[in-house]
């Protein structure tokens, strides 16, 4: 079967630098990527990877290993405003995007 | 512009109604999809239409019936609507055209379904 595991909640401090995983085994790989999500609003496109290595965006990065079948979400400087859920998503061999079930991030003063 | 839209926003209804949540995109997109997002916050894909076809159609009970009139509008139907059918739907599009990051979902404000 498909599966993604992340955590389902993690806690950091305003200002510091937290790292969210998620392992996946999917039917076939053509790419991972990562979604925010406000408690009551809809998921944002965050990032999207499909080579090994490190994609930086800002405050930002995504890290992916295939063979490891794992990917990280490094968040630096947090925000009170990164308080959210990120969640994590293969998209299959098939093209079919197969989602986590995200990880719930409490950002404390 | 809204890229996605959704109506309505919030949606109260009575065990045993029938009602319809309408979706449109403005992107060009080819790939629209429905989630349905529960109060544990997992997203579960519903259905997926390209190009007006349905491609994605998961375990879902068959009161639900998506129309696609045109690739910018999918709508779902909801018949007999049940206590359990209380959740978030979430509309999204993505070019589909099967080259990773333009499988790229963008969602719509979602609905907001509680049935009573």
């Amino acid at each position: 079967g498909q599966n993604i595991d992340q955590p389902t909640e993690m806690t950091a401090t305003e200002g510091a630098i937290v790292q969210i995983n998620c392992t996946y085994q999917t039917s076939g790989f053509n790419g991972l990527f990562w979604y925010q999500q406000h408690a009551g609003e809809a998921p944002t496109f965050l990032s999207y990877n499909v080579l090994d290595g490190l994609e930086e965006k800002g405050r930002f990065s995504s890290f992916l290993s295939r063979s490891k079948g794992y990917s990280y979400l490094l968040l630096k400087e947090l925000q009170m405003k990164d308080s959210a859920s990120y969640l994590c998503a293969v998209l299959d061999s098939n093209y079919q995007l197969i989602w986590g079930a995200g990880t719930k991030l409490i950002i404390k003063p | 512009d809204t890229a996605v839209s959704q109506t309505p926003k919030y949606l109260v209804t009575q065990m045993g109604n029938d009602k319809s949540i309408k979706c449109e995109q403005n992107l060009g997109h080819d790939t629209m999809y429905w989630y349905k997002q529960d109060s544990k916050k997992f997203l579960k894909i519903m259905f997926s239409y390209n190009n007006k076809e349905l491609i994605i159609n998961e375990t879902v009970p068959n009161r639900f019936s998506p129309k696609s009139p045109d690739k910018a509008h999918l709508n779902l139907h909801i018949n007999s609507l049940e206590l359990g059918d209380s959740a978030v739907y979430f509309c999204a599009s993505s070019q589909g055209q099967l080259a990773g990051d333009q499988e790229t979902q963008y969602f719509g404000p979602g609905t907001r379904l509680l049935v009573l």
